[in-house]
């Protein structure tokens, strides 16, 4: 049972708008956040982070906004460039689970078009 | 520093066939974790190990084993490989602290077992 999701496979946006990807999750305990990016034959990287005290996180280009209530996170991205075209997952964990781990959304594709 | 590595990159199988695979992290973290990705499922967690002669179970440990005789490395293990362990897998490291920390991706393995 998937308890991190991200129900929009892909996402297309011109550069210099907004890109906006959301991220769903289930479980209540969940109380900490991260996004990473992912480009072809490479490993994720950490790209931002969230902690349930807050409702919004931002650095740089990019701003991530918590919404406890609905269990809803989503990271925004502006301007776009086409550099941020990658793949990017969202991920969550919570105090129950030892050894720091995460669980992991199904990623959204990100094209920014020039 | 190199970051995570991970050995090899690219490996192809028959039913059957065993196999190693090798994660090494050069930034004494004290956490490692082995995942899969899949089209569709995003990062699933195997196995992780929060020091040095430990390991535990993920959310989907069956078919593979793990070793951690090093703070340095984590082998990924396939004892008989099965068309269903076709994959990408991710080896990752983190900080061993009390607190949330992000995890540090290699660059992967594909893996094909015809």
């Amino acid at each position: 049972d998937q308890q991190v999701k991200q129900n929009s496979p892909s996402l297309s946006v011109q550069e210099g708008r907004i890109s906006i990807l959301n991220c769903d999750y289930t479980n209540s305990m969940f109380d900490y956040f991260l996004w990473y990016k992912k480009y072809p034959a490479e490993g994720p990287t950490f790209l931002i982070s969230i902690s349930s005290i807050k409702d919004k996180n931002e650095d740089g280009r990019f701003t991530v906004f918590l919404n406890k209530s609905a269990k809803h996170l989503s990271l925004h991205i502006v301007p776009s460039q086409p550099g941020d075209s990658a793949v990017y997952f969202c991920a969550a964990s919570g105090r129950q689970y030892t050894g720091n781990q995460f669980y992991f959304g199904t990623g959204t594709s990100l094209t920014v078009i020039p | 520093n190199a970051g995570v590595t991970q050995t090899p990159k690219f490996r192809v199988l028959k039913t059957g066939q065993s196999m190693t695979l090798l994660c090494a992290q050069d930034m004494n973290h004290e956490y490692m974790y082995w995942y899969r990705q899949d089209p569709g499922m995003g990062l699933r967690l195997i196995h992780y190990s929060v020091g040095e002669g430990t390991t535990a179970k993920g959310e989907v440990p069956d078919g593979y084993n793990v070793s951690r005789l090093k703070k340095q490395n984590f082998l990924l293990g396939l004892e008989s490989a099965a068309p269903s362990q076709t994959s990408v897998y991710f080896c990752a490291s983190s900080y061993g602290r009390s607190s949330y920390n992000e995890q540090f991706f290699g660059p992967g393995t594909r893996l094909t077992v015809l």
